[in-house]
């Protein structure tokens, strides 16, 4: 059972490149998240998307973009890349039941942005 | 705004009980989930509480009050392994959305 995976492992883009992170899930959930972590910062919520078809802005979503392209897949777009989107990325899924609501995250994404 | 506020650090020695303590400001309040982070890896889910009241797992409880806008997570019987970063996440909407907290670095020492 593999969980949330995410590709890549590791990036580094030139200020104005744009790349695509993935994110899929083998567990059915409804609900993905991306999240970015800074030093200090904890993890901060770019967009999310509560079902297939639907997606929703979160703290953070200045220059990204996403797209759930089927329940189990959910990308993040960087259209052109800043040195302040210097980060690791995270990306997320959950179920939510009355008793318990469990993310489960994936290995997350280093990117660096020179 | 919206906002969770725990301690950064807390350290403690092997064996002892370690309390990290989470205030929140949300508009909207489902529960409260907390999380374990080693070393910048994935984080990992430790406990949720829905209700008020004490949600015990091993060597772990998460307490939650919903009055105070206020839960804690307690660990016990330290153990070196227990040295990683522990976040208090809000679940703020009927979808499972969640806020997290900056985190509390616990360091536990011989």
């Amino acid at each position: 059972n593999a969980g949330v995976t995410q590709t890549p492992k590791f990036q580094v883009l030139k200020t104005g490149q744009s790349m695509t992170l993935q994110c899929a899930q083998d567990m059915n959930h409804n609900s993905m998240y991306w999240y970015r972590q800074d030093p200090g910062m904890g993890l901060r919520l770019i967009y999310y998307s509560a079902s297939e078809g639907t997606t929703d802005k979160g703290e953070v979503p200045n220059g990204y973009n996403v797209s759930r392209l089927n329940k189990r897949e959910f990308s993040l777009r960087l259209e052109s890349a800043a040195p302040s989107q210097t980060s690791v990325y995270f990306c997320a899924s959950s179920e939510l039941r009355d008793r318990d609501t469990e993310a489960f995250f994936g290995q997350g994404t280093r990117l660096t942005v020179v | 705004g919206q906002s969770l506020e725990q301690p950064s650090e807390v350290t403690a020695v092997e064996g002892a009980i370690v309390q990290i303590n989470c205030t929140y400001q949300t508009s909207g309040f489902y529960g409260l989930s907390w999380y374990q982070q080693h070393d910048g890896g994935a984080p990992t889910f430790l406990s949720y509480n829905a209700l008020d009241g004490l949600e015990e797992t091993g060597r772990f409880s998460s307490f939650l009050s919903r009055s105070d806008s206020y839960g804690y997570l307690l660990l016990q019987e330290l153990q070196m392994k227990d040295s990683a970063s522990y976040f208090c996440a809000a679940s703020t909407d009927s979808w499972g959305k969640f806020q997290f907290g900056a985190g509390t670095q616990v360091v536990v020492t011989p």
